[in-house]
């Protein structure tokens, strides 16, 4: 069974500039996750989606960033424009359904801002 | 709402060293219980876990017991190795709306392990 996949891997980019990161989550999981994790912190939830729609956004710096999740599987989540405070791993996750379940992690992209 | 205290890091051990890693939780009825493990570079991955009070999860040498009278949930391993250096996050999930749960995860405790 392939896992959730991510890319890029890494990235580097100059502030206020704008980037973008794409997750494929596992063949039939109804919820997927975006995750922020500074050096040395636990995973921060961004957003949380179930099929295409968010069932939580609330640490969600909207000004900023953004995320969807076309025909309920793929998803992107969007920095416009960024900041120092950005850098961080991004990580994405899927879960089977609800999110009580296991959750499935892909390797994160790893974004410095300059 | 649901929430877990985890034992600070970082812990450096010596190789065959027993491991204990606190959590303890607050909840609202008995959720499951996670251990999820993140090595250097990766993503994290499931651990173990335990699905109800008295319940042992065990993998990997690893194991945890959910206990209700103590609402903790520690991780021990008799003997560690150097391949176990990585970052461990204590888990439960926490209910949004009906059926619907996002999970809350401890701070993460660091684990070094010298051979």
């Amino acid at each position: 069974e392939a896992g959730v996949a991510q890319s890029p891997r890494y990235k580097i980019i100059e502030k206020r500039q704008s980037v973008a990161f794409w997750c494929n989550p596992i063949s039939g999981h109804a919820t997927l996750y975006w995750y922020q994790q500074i050096l040395g912190q636990g995973p921060k939830l961004l957003i949380q989606f179930q099929n295409n729609g968010v069932v939580d956004d609330s640490q969600l710096p909207k000004d900023r960033f953004s995320a969807e999740r076309l025909k309920g599987v793929d998803s992107t989540l969007k920095i416009q424009p960024a900041k120092l405070e950005d850098s961080a791993v991004y990580l994405c996750a899927s879960s089977f359904q609800g999110g009580k379940n296991i959750q499935y992690f892909g390797a994160g992209t790893r974004l410095s801002v300059l | 709402g649901n929430s877990v205290t985890q034992m600070e890091g970082p812990v450096t051990l010596s190789e065959e060293a027993f491991l204990t890693i606190n959590c303890t939780y607050t909840a609202t009825g008995y959720p499951s219980l996670f251990w999820y493990v993140q090595y250097p570079g990766e993503g994290l991955q499931l651990l173990l876990k335990a699905t109800k009070a008295d319940d042992k999860g065990s993998n990997k040498g690893f194991e945890a017991t959910y206990r209700k009278e103590t609402t903790s949930f520690h991780l021990e391993k008799g003997s560690v190795q150097v391949s176990d250096s990585a970052v461990y996050f204590c888990a439960l999930p926490n209910e949004i709306f009906s059926g619907t749960y996002k999970y809350i995860f401890g701070t993460g405790t660091r684990l070094k392990v010298l051979a």
